[in-house]
């Protein structure tokens, strides 16, 4: 089975500020990651995804996320931040290898709140 | 049109009653899964269904039931509605093993 922590429920930050949302897993096999987007009433958006190859993955509107193995990690970032990046961000994750009672199936962290303030 | 469709959007119903969601998507995806979202619990997977005659229990299926009518339909139900399944209930739909989903506008439930 997998699991996924979002090591912070808030984050508040100015507009053109740098901003980072953290996520750890756990897992006895290979994984795929995800980070979806929710903006308010809203259903949950892909943000960006990593299944395989270069470790940093990019979204279109300037997010990236690196697959850290060694930390278990894929934490989201972006240089400069829009009032349009106010939503809640989740990090999930799929077991890669077909088979297994965790295949197909997504698990989801608590979520964290992005506030962008002007 | 939503490629993923959920209705009701928002229902308040009472203590006792039975309740039903329903799903339906323009995908042709094979799988659709319920989920249920709770503030600072993320989502939690209820029910889930690869194909037509296939139905798993997810991580919380106590006291929900679903039905697969078509690859197209998937209905989630709250036999006797209570205070706790008072939450936002998401359906989502996924080609294949991967994991990535598409996901409906979610259907607001408050059972007072």
């Amino acid at each position: 089975a997998q699991s996924v922590t979002q090591l912070d429920s808030q984050v508040p930050v100015f507009e053109e500020a740098p901003v980072e949302l953290r996520c750890n897993y756990s897992s006895s096999v290979s994984v795929y990651l995800f980070w979806y987007v929710q903006y308010p009433n809203q259903g949950l958006q892909l943000l960006l995804k990593y299944l395989s190859g270069s470790t940093l993955v990019e979204s279109i509107n300037g997010f990236e996320a690196e697959f850290n193995k060694s930390q278990t990690s894929f934490h989201l970032r972006k240089p400069s931040v829009h009032i349009s990046d106010t939503a809640e961000y989740f990090c999930a994750v799929s077991a890669s290898g077909a088979g297994g009672t965790s295949y197909g199936k997504l698990t989801f962290g608590q979520g964290t709140i992005l506030t962008v303030h002007p | 049109d939503a490629d993923v469709t959920q209705t009701p959007r928002n229902r308040i119903t009472k203590t006792g009653k039975r309740i039903m969601l329903e799903c339906s998507q323009t995908k042709g995806h094979d799988r659709m899964y319920w989920y249920r979202q709770d503030p600072g619990l993320g989502l939690q997977l209820i029910y889930y269904s690869f194909d037509v005659k296939d139905i798993n229990k997810g991580e919380i299926s106590d006291g929900y039931s679903v039905s697969r009518q078509a690859q197209a339909k998937f209905s989630l139900s709250l036999e006797s509605a209570i205070p706790n399944q008072t939450a936002l209930y998401f359906c989502a739909t996924a080609q294949g093993g991967i994991g990535e989903l598409f996901f409906g506008e979610g259907s607001r439930l408050t059972v007072l």
